[in-house]
């Protein structure tokens, strides 16, 4: 089956920085989903993004699906940050990455 | 509006005995899945319901899980003489018809097999 890797597994941030999560897939993909998993453990949709780039507000999402991969790009960090983020490929049945665990401290 | 559901919040049992997870869906969605997060196997797919549609199974780990949903609504997951490899959070997922740009979580069940 696909494979989905993250990188890097594991962040520390200042508040104020900025940082770029990649999602890594083995094979070609019609969806793609950025999710945050804030510390109490909620799932929250942040992007859905099989191509192209989109933006809010301090999240910017782009993928390229010819060269499957996808890139998360977090400006400004702030401690609200903090948590996992995954990335997850399918429509039904979601195969989600390895995970980046980030870190913001003020 | 009120979002995903899940009880109980915790659940700690011992080798051997049978549990029930619960998940009550956001009103009117028409599909429903539940995952399993664990530390050794990350975000995993177990099952997936779509309307009256026979459910995709595909992802269930063993014969000793199994999920019903009544009604189109409320689903149970059912984890038979549990082992401590089921140890993990059983996490609740729901979305309306025709969208394929997300999945609605639920807040998870955490369950300790001891």
């Amino acid at each position: 089956g696909i494979q989905v890797e993250q990188s890097p597994p594991d962040l520390i941030l200042q508040e104020g920085a900025n940082s770029t999560l990649r999602c890594n897939f083995s094979d070609s993909v019609n969806n793609l989903q950025w999710f945050h998993q804030n510390p109490w453990g909620q799932l929250i949709n942040l992007f859905y993004i099989p191509s192209g780039t989109k933006q809010n507000g301090r999240l910017s999402a782009t993928t390229v699906a010819t060269e499957r991969y996808s890139l998360l790009y977090i400006s400004s960090s702030q401690t609200t940050d903090s948590g996992v983020y995954f990335c997850a490929v399918g429509s039904d049945k979601l195969i989600f990455g390895t995970g980046t665990r980030l870190q913001v401290f003020p | 509006g009120a979002g995903v559901s899940q009880s109980p919040s915790n659940k700690v049992t011992e080798k051997g005995k049978d549990v029930e997870l619960r998940c009550d869906p956001i009103s009117g969605h028409t599909a429903l899945y539940w995952y399993r997060q664990s530390l050794g196997q990350g975000l995993e797919f177990l099952i997936y319901f779509q309307g009256n549609s026979a459910p995709d199974k595909s992802g269930l780990p063993s014969d000793r899980f199994s999920a019903e949903r009544t009604g189109g609504s409320v689903s149970t997951l059912t984890i038979q003489r549990t082992q401590q490899e089921d140890s993990a959070v059983y996490l609740c997922a729901s979305r309306p018809a025709g969208r394929v740009d997300t999945q609605y979580f639920g807040p998870g069940t955490r369950l300790t097999v001891l």
